[in-house]
């Protein structure tokens, strides 16, 4: 079975621009979260879509935002691209809502964004 | 609230020698408990997680982790370390009632010298 892929790998973008990242999630998932992983913060939850609906949100300003299509793949967007937003963006994905707990996330290799 | 610590950001060991990569937990609700892998230039590979079930748990590549709901750890521990044990390690938490959100610790940076 395929696993998480995220397109592109790699974007360089300047400030003021706005980005689309892509992610497909493993074949029958219906959850997709998103985490960004920078040096200074770590990795911080963003937000999660499950069968369409936003989940959860992470404390990220509005520039960020999401949408999950009826097959799962998810699209994450952000706008006025600021310096601070140079990350690697990782997408992760799994079976169920996870409120059962303990759900296991499956996670893609990530775009790098450097914002100049 | 959930949160996690990784007590150490760097932990260096020689090849052959046991692995300890230290864990606090803070949560609410009863909480499930992951550790992830990060190889440079990669995405996150589970390595084992605990979800209430057995308090030791065993992952993959020789990696194991006890839950220890009194001291609020948990700990990760390989008795002996390959060269391809280096990497990044995450300590991850996540609650029944947060869904798929999972919180992150710091990381801790392994390195294994020949």
């Amino acid at each position: 079975k395929a696993g998480v892929t995220q397109t592109p790998r790699y974007l360089i973008k300047t400030r003021g621009q706005q980005v689309t990242l892509s992610c497909s999630p493993i074949s029958g998932h219906r959850s997709v979260s998103w985490y960004q992983q920078t040096p200074g913060q770590g990795l911080q939850f963003l937000f999660e879509y499950f069968s369409e609906t936003q989940r959860n949100k992470g404390n990220f300003p509005g520039r960020f935002s999401g949408r999950q299509f009826s097959n799962s793949r998810s699209e994450m967007n952000v706008s006025t691209l600021e310096l601070g937003d140079s990350a690697l963006y990782l997408c992760a994905s799994s079976l169920t809502s996870g409120l059962a707990g303990g759900e296991t996330q499956y996670f893609g290799p990530g775009t790098r964004l450097l914002v100049l | 609230a959930q949160s996690v610590t990784q007590l150490d950001s760097h932990v260096s060991v020689s090849e052959g020698t046991p692995v300890l990569l230290r864990c606090n937990y803070s949560s609410s609700y009863s909480p499930s408990l992951f550790w992830y892998v990060q190889h440079p230039n990669k995405g996150l590979q589970l390595l084992l997680k605990y979800t209430s079930a057995a308090t030791l748990v065993k992952g993959i590549n020789g990696f194991e982790a006890e839950f220890k709901k009194s001291e609020t750890s948990f700990h990760l521990t390989k008795p002996s370390a390959h060269m391809s044990d280096a990497a990044e390690y995450f300590c991850v938490v996540s609650e029944g009632n947060a869904g798929n959100m999972l919180t992150f610790g710091g990381g801790t940076r392994l390195m294994v010298k020949p």
